[in-house]
This record gives structure tokens, sequence and C-alpha cells, in this order.
């Protein structure tokens, strides 16, 4: 993905609500995707993966959801908490060079109490 | 032990110096990685090693020297660098090449280079 320069775009959302985080990657080649959660001072912490063939997959509290046709793979979190404040990378693999991920842009994700 | 341990967590250096970075896991994973991330910008790929050797250097400038002396860590040597070359530097790793399940990532080291 692209770099958004020095400001990352955020969502804010009040807690409890749902979240939905959005990703456009760019290889339709790619077949191996995860979400990870970055915060503050902290490196990335695996969220979730999915592979291509797969359109959704669930795990606890969160979602993700892969549209291949646009290039599109979104990450709904439910009942967002406090806790999820963080910012929210997605990554993207070709199968056979699983190694060599490359990470979107990124998304801060704010969570009002 | 389910974490990538990386050390010092904060560097200064200056550019005349040589420091190195530290990494380990003691996951049994196979593959281990470097990573540069600068502010509000997502993690930049620079090292992979498979199985303890280099396989893949992302066109990284040779100021920076990685080295796996086994397959529990992962060193990158710095020498000359420049205040550009100041970032949070990450290492992960993955249970083999196929880095699938994703990788772990160490808390990472802030270097800062004056």
């Amino acid at each position: 993905g692209e770099s958004v320069g020095l400001h990352l775009p955020t969502l804010s959302v009040q807690e409890g609500d749902n979240s939905i985080i959005n990703c456009a990657y760019s290889n339709s080649a790619s077949d191996y995707f995860i979400w990870y959660k970055q915060e503050s001072g902290k490196g990335p912490q695996f969220i979730i993966d999915i592979r291509s063939n797969m359109d959704k997959r669930q795990g606890q509290r969160v979602t993700v959801l892969l549209n291949k046709t646009v290039k599109h793979l979104s990450l709904q979190i439910a009942a967002t908490q406090p806790g999820d404040s963080a910012v929210y990378f997605c990554a993207e693999a070709y199968l056979y060079n699983f190694n060599k991920f490359y990470f979107g842009s990124g998304t801060k994700l704010n969570v009002k109490p | 032990d389910t974490e990538v341990t990386q050390t010092p967590k904060h560097l200064v250096m200056g550019m005349t110096n040589k420091k190195s970075l530290k990494c380990e896991q003691h996951m049994g994973h196979r593959a281990m990685y470097w990573y540069k991330q600068k502010a509000k910008k997502p993690p930049e790929l620079m090292f992979v090693y498979s199985y303890e050797k280099l396989s893949i250097n992302e066109s990284v400038p040779s100021r920076f020297s990685p080295e796996c002396p086994n397959s529990s860590l992962l060193n990158l040597h710095l020498h000359a660098l420049q205040p550009e070359d100041s970032a949070l530097y990450l290492c992960a790793s993955s249970q083999d090449s196929t880095g699938d399940y994703g990788y772990t990532f160490g808390s990472g080291t802030r270097l800062t280079v004056v």
C-alpha cells in the first residue's frame, strides 16, 4: 500500500460500537493476508489472517472480510473497547513467498469511552 | 516462551559509531526478519533469514549488516549510519519460510542517530 505521509487515517468510535477498518491491497496475486494491531511503543501484534480461498474468517470479536474482485480487505471489531485503540495494519503476501510481507499504510483506531 | 526479545530498547549513536541490535526467540521458529519503521509509517522489510541463511535483502545499504549466529539469534550490525536511519527497528520470527500463521514481532529498538 501507499504511504499517507505523516498523517495516519483515523477512525474514531464510541466504546461498545462496532468498528470497520478497511484496506486496499495492491497485488492481485497476493493470496495470504494478515491484520496486525500496533500499540504505541510496541511491535505489531497478529490479530487474524485469511487465505485467498476464503472470503470471511471470524475470530474472537474480530472478523476479516476479503473481496478479491476489488482487492479489498476489511477488519470488523465487535463491541469496540478502549484497549482496541491502536494503529491497525493489513499485510499481504504471495503464496510460495510468504516470508515477504508487504504492509498497508495503517489506520489509527481511537475508541472514546 | 512465545516472545521475540529485542535489545536494547533504545539506542542513541553518533554517525561514526559501531553498534549492534540483538534479537532472540525460543519458539523454534526457523525464519527471522528485520523491519524498519518510521513514525506513522508501516514496517518496511529489510532482511529475511531462513534456516540461518540470508534469503532476502531488500536493497538495504551496506551500513546495515545482518547476522544470524544460530536459529535463535539475529543481529543487526550498524556502522556509519545517517540521521535519516533513525527509526524503530523491529525483529520478527515465523515458523518457517512460508511465514504461515504470521509473524511474531518484538517490541523493537528505537534508534536515534545524531
